[in-house]
């Protein structure tokens, strides 16, 4: 069945840190990626999405490519700020959507 | 445009009660979605609906009952709470499947004693 597998947290950064969050997954057909956040006490909120191969999705400073050859939909931002801190989460739909577990980011001053 | 809503925002129930979770959505959107999640877990789906009068079982449907009469709605049932149903639960809702997205409301966090 589909999965997705992402880097286990916490992950503590600080301010202007480079970012990566580790995204991989398993899917019998061709399937969409996302990237959603969850800030504090509330629901999911789109980040960013990417719906075929070699696709690169981005928005707000933050990037994911779609890369079939491996698998994978890494979320990357270059320069991270104290409001990043939130918990993402890489999912994917296909005949079904599934949520990695989700990874706690906290940026300090 | 008030986007997907979800009522009770906290609630605690003892085993054996039963509850509906409330949720609505404005958008016009004919998939509708209920997810638990649990901590340190990412979202499960518990079950869905592609439209009015139409819904399916999720991955974790054990213990919930659904109904979608009307394209805004659809709430979801509890029977008989058990403490392993103590989750903080999702709707969401999408114009369609696929690369669509998903919107969801703030959820309701649910102890059950």
């Amino acid at each position: 069945g589909n999965s997705v597998t992402q880097m286990e947290g916490p992950v503590t950064l600080s301010e202007e840190a480079f970012l990566t969050i580790n995204c991989t997954y398993t899917a019998t057909g061709y399937p969409s990626l996302f990237w959603y956040v969850q800030y504090p006490g509330e629901g999911l909120q789109l980040l960013l999405k990417a719906t075929k191969a070699d696709d690169k999705g981005s928005n707000k400073g933050f990037e994911a490519t779609y890369r079939k050859e491996t698998t994978s939909f890494h979320l990357e931002k270059g320069s991270v700020q104290v409001s990043d801190s939130a918990v993402y989460f890489c999912a994917l739909v296909d005949n079904d959507m599934r949520f990695g577990a989700g990874t706690r980011l906290t940026v300090k001053p | 445009n008030a986007g997907v809503t979800q009522t009770p925002k906290f609630r605690i129930l003892k085993i054996g009660q039963s509850m509906t979770l409330q949720c609505a959505q404005d958008m016009n959107h004919n998939y509708m979605y209920w997810y638990r999640q649990d901590p340190g877990m990412g979202l499960k789906l518990i079950y869905y609906s592609v439209g009015a009068g139409i819904t399916d079982k999720g991955e974790v449907p054990n213990g919930y009952n659904v109904s979608r009469s009307t394209t805004e709605d659809f709430p979801l049932r509890l029977e008989l709470a058990a403490p392993s149903q103590t989750s903080v639960y999702f709707c969401a809702s999408s114009s369609g499947t696929s690369g669509e997205t998903q919107y969801f409301g703030p959820g309701t966090r649910l102890l059950v004693l």
